[in-house]
């Protein structure tokens, strides 16, 4: 049973326009949320977190926003960049199973110029 | 060091032979994972260490895997009688656990069995 869904594998964008990357999660023990970035060959990096008791957290061009009678939180890159071409992973803390992290199979983004 | 460092950073194997994995977590950290991940798959989760809590090994593919995690420290991954569909890269993470923080990769272990 998937607790955290990121439903689209894959997404286009062009150069300058906004990213959205979506993610649903359905425990509701989930705390906090964070985003990571993978480039091939390379381990994720984290990119940006959320606390469950906000709805939004801005860092430059990243911005995460989180629906929490909704289930879901979303990634935007504003605007993007070619060098945003990355695997976005999504997680979520659960505080009721040791703070154990849960995650998302990750969404492809491709930026093209 | 600085971050998770894990080794070797390739592994080539033949069918049927054990091999371990290695991961140096960041230190005091005490939350530690293992992930792999398939060739176009997502992150899967294999095993989480918290503290002194016994581990999580939920995700173990099968008894062939197992992991320790000595000292509160070092983390190993033995796969024993490895099978072709082991090969995929192994990620470890650390972070501090208890505290809403993000967890730290490693550069991970790519396995290829032959």
């Amino acid at each position: 049973d998937q607790q955290v869904k990121q439903n689209s594998p894959s997404l286009s964008v062009q150069e300058g326009r906004i990213s959205i990357l979506n993610c649903d999660y359905t425990n509701s023990m989930f705390d906090y949320f964070l985003w990571y970035k993978k480039y091939p060959a390379e381990g994720p990096t984290f990119l940006i977190s959320i606390s469950s008791i906000k709805d939004k957290n801005e860092d430059g061009r990243f911005t995460v926003f989180l629906n929490k009678s909704a289930k879901h939180l979303s990634l935007h890159i504003v605007p993007s960049q070619p060098g945003d071409s990355a695997v976005y992973f999504c997680a979520g803390l659960d505080a009721g199973n040791n703070r154990k992290l849960i995650w998302g199979l990750g969404t492809s983004l491709a930026v093209n110029p | 060091g600085a971050g998770v460092s894990q080794s070797p950073s390739n592994k080539v194997t033949e069918k049927g032979k054990d091999v371990e994995l290695r991961c140096d977590p960041i230190s005091g950290h005490t939350a530690l994972y293992w992930y792999r991940q398939s060739l176009g798959q997502g992150l899967e989760f294999l095993i989480y260490f918290q503290g002194n809590s016994a581990p999580d090994k939920s995700g173990l593919p099968s008894d062939r895997f197992s992991a320790e995690r000595t000292g509160g420290s070092v983390s190993t991954l033995t796969i024993q009688r490895t099978q072709q569909e082991d090969s995929a890269v192994y990620l470890c993470a650390s972070s501090l656990g208890h505290s809403n923080t993000e967890a730290f990769f490693g550069q991970g272990t790519r396995l290829t069995v032959v």
